[in-house]
């Protein structure tokens, strides 16, 4: 699996945009980037994921680089609801479908 | 649609003891897998399967087991539970397609080993 490097901790004000960055410089062609959150102590929850177009759905946009060793989540309008833990994942069927999880970013959202 | 039930939501069990972990999901997707979470930590993969009679290991797979005979149904099985295994564990699943439409998780079952 292509590994994953995001930052420990981030910091967003209330209303301004949450740009969470992630690395993952050994992704294969066939590996698409996934992004979950984890509230509390919660499930995570699904957010968006690409292969190497930009997406754009209801909660938040995808940018991904044009050589695909980099990508980062948007959150356009961050609340507090938003404070979690952000996960960026990459995984292809070659392995069976799995997602092997990191550490993760703790995103705050401060008003 | 319920989405994926998972049961019970908190366990104490003994040292030795063992228990099932129950798992349905009503959405008919074929991968389903357990995570476990340890205080602090990120998910780790337990076990998870492709398709009923299929089933693999993931990275922590010591101590439990699964089976999968039907779509919706994927327990987890602790032998013999012994403190190193008090954890969250959440169940999950999805399609298995080319464009993965993303998890669904469970709301975890929160274990504690005495």
């Amino acid at each position: 699996d292509a590994k994953t490097t995001q930052p420990p901790s981030m910091d967003c004000a209330e209303g301004r945009a949450a740009n969470l960055p992630c690395n993952h410089s050994t992704i294969s062609g066939n590996e698409y980037v996934y992004w979950y959150r984890q509230i509390h102590s919660q499930g995570p929850q699904y957010i968006i994921h690409g292969l190497k177009n930009n997406e754009t759905n209801e909660m938040a946009s995808l940018i991904i680089t044009e050589d695909r060793k980099s990508s980062t989540l948007i959150l356009p309008h961050a609340t507090l609801r938003d404070t979690a833990v952000y996960y960026c994942i990459v995984s292809g069927l070659e392995y069976g479908n799995k997602l092997v999880f990191g550490a993760g970013t703790i995103l705050r959202v401060k008003s | 649609n319920a989405g994926v039930t998972q049961t019970p939501k908190f366990q104490v069990l003994k040292t030795g003891q063992s228990m099932t972990l129950q798992c349905a999901q009503d959405m008919n997707h074929e991968y389903m897998s357990w995570y476990r979470q340890d205080p602090g930590m990120g998910l780790r993969l337990i076990h998870y399967s492709v398709g009923a009679g299929i089933t693999d290991q993931g990275e922590v797979p010591n101590g439990y087991n699964v089976s999968r005979s039907t779509t919706e149904d994927f327990p987890l099985r602790l032998l013999s539970a012994a403190p190193s295994q008090t954890s969250v564990y959440f169940c999950a699943s999805s399609y298995l397609t080319d464009s993965n439409y993303g998890y669904t998780f469970g709301s975890g079952t929160r274990l504690t080993v005495v």
